[in-house]
């Protein structure tokens, strides 16, 4: 099994709700990432977790609160999103975080797509 | 990181090679350099990596400059699926692992 799956496929949000992402791998890897991509534009990396633990925050506003409840699982959750939110938000995973020579490539999910009214 | 730059687009006929150059004149030594590429509307998917020898899979071949300034991602023939944005990365293997996507090229298979 090499997927990794997203859940919800699409989400319309109140900029009041709260609501949270899904991420699920069963690939045994122990890195996982949230990407956020808007419209014609590349991925941009958000936050990486390594061994459950959170690794990277690329000074993401705290709206969005990351969560890895296990090596399967990676949530984001969502609160007080403003427009500008609205992107497609890509879950990736790989075996582990590149050290020295090693390095390892990611797979990443179909992502959700959040609009926030 | 090293910055990548590549051609914003580029055309290919149906069943010809495609091959998209990618500039990384600043790569140092222990930068690898990816290739992904994403299908409208579905999440980046891998391709091939290579450190300093030429690389080559199921999908693509992947050529290093002896330099390493530069390479090239061949597509030995392709089809319209392969049309896609497809981005050319250099990563540094060190813990706190980062992709930087740039802008990528826009590759469009003509029938």
């Amino acid at each position: 099994d090499t997927e990794v799956t997203q859940t919800p496929k699409h989400l319309v949000m109140g900029m009041t709700n709260k609501k949270s992402l899904k991420c699920e791998q069963h690939m045994g890897h122990r890195a996982m990432y949230w990407y956020k991509q808007k419209a014609k534009k590349p991925p941009e990396l958000m936050f990486v977790y390594s061994y459950e633990k959170l690794s990277i925050n690329e000074s993401v506003p705290s709206r969005f609160s990351p969560e890895c409840p296990n090596s399967s699982l990676l949530n984001l959750h969502l609160h007080a999103l403003q427009p500008e939110d609205s992107a497609l938000y890509l879950c990736a995973s790989s075996q582990g975080l590149a050290q020295g020579k090693r390095s390892y490539e990611q797979y990443f999910g179909p992502g959700t797509r959040l609009t926030v009214t | 990181d090293a910055k990548t730059t590549q051609p914003p687009s580029m055309d290919c006929a149906e069943g010809r090679a495609a091959n998209l150059p990618c500039n990384h004149s600043t790569i140092s030594g222990n930068e690898y350099v990816y290739w992904y590429r994403q299908i409208h509307s579905q999440g980046p998917q891998y391709i091939i990596h290579g450190l300093k020898n030429n690389e080559t899979n199921e999908m693509a071949s992947l050529i290093i400059t002896e330099d390493r300034k530069s390479s090239t991602l061949i597509l030995p023939h392709a089809t319209l699926r392969d049309t896609a944005v497809y981005y050319c990365i250099v990563r540094v293997a060190r813990g706190g692992d980062k992709i930087i996507f740039g802008k990528g090229t826009r590759l469009h298979i003509l029938p």
